[in-house]
């Protein structure tokens, strides 16, 4: 059974360019999260969902930034006009229910030169 | 506000010396509680949780951790550290919401170093 699948695993943008990250959930989960890790700041929560619909976005910036998660296809976490301060490890994980237990995928490292 | 500290920012063990990492939480309701542990450039992969029942529990590479409610603690500990074991390790705290939210609150991480 693979595990959670995030692409790419690096991804270097210039200022003012978009970036899209994508995440395949585990076989079976509807269940999907995003997480940012930044440099001494640790692992924050950003925005959970399920199939079509956001459950709880408040953990993500008010601008420049989305998330998806469509019927068919993979989650996409887009951000737009990149800048400096979102470079940073991206993760996402999946669950097959609530109150469970989320796996992890091996994330996203964003670079913006 | 949910939260969740550990303490010990960087800790150095000898190979087969025992090992307990810290982790208080702060959360009005019964708390979900994980480990995870991190190696460089890696994800996280999940050690342990506890949700409810026996509040000393197993997980895997050896490590166990225990609840303890009055100190709104779970520590996590191995008997014996084997230098694989060097990597960072979350405490995560699950918080649901009414509105049907889930998310996981990770305290800071503690980096383990293990010495030959």
């Amino acid at each position: 059974n693979a595990g959670v699948m995030q692409n790419p695993r690096h991804l270097v943008r210039r200022r003012g360019q978009e970036a899209r990250l994508r995440c395949s959930p585990m076989k079976g989960h509807s269940h999907v999260y995003w997480y940012r890790q930044l440099p001494e700041e640790g692992l924050k929560f950003m925005v959970y969902l399920q199939k079509e619909n956001i459950i709880d976005e408040s953990g993500m910036p008010k601008e420049r930034f989305s998330a998806e998660f469509p019927k068919e296809g993979p989650s996409i976490l887009r951000i737009q006009q990149v800048v400096r301060g979102d470079s940073a490890a991206y993760f996402c994980a999946s669950s097959p229910n609530v109150a469970t237990e989320q796996y992890f995928g091996p994330g996203t490292r964003l670079t913006v030169t | 506000a949910q939260s969740v500290t550990q303490p010990d920012i960087h800790i150095t063990v000898s190979e087969g010396a025992s090992l307990e990492l810290r982790c208080n939480y702060s959360y009005g309701a019964t708390p979900y509680l994980f480990w995870y542990v991190q190696s460089p450039g890696q994800g996280l992969q999940l050690l342990l949780k506890y949700f409810s029942g026996d509040t000393l529990v197993q997980g895997i590479k050896g490590f166990e951790a225990e609840f303890k409610r009055s100190q709104s603690s779970f520590n996590l500990r191995k008997p014996s550290v084997h230098w694989s074991d060097a990597a960072e390790y979350f405490c995560a705290v699950g918080i649901s919401t009414q509105g049907g939210s889930e998310k996981l609150v990770f305290g800071k991480g503690t980096k383990l170093t293990v010495n030959p």
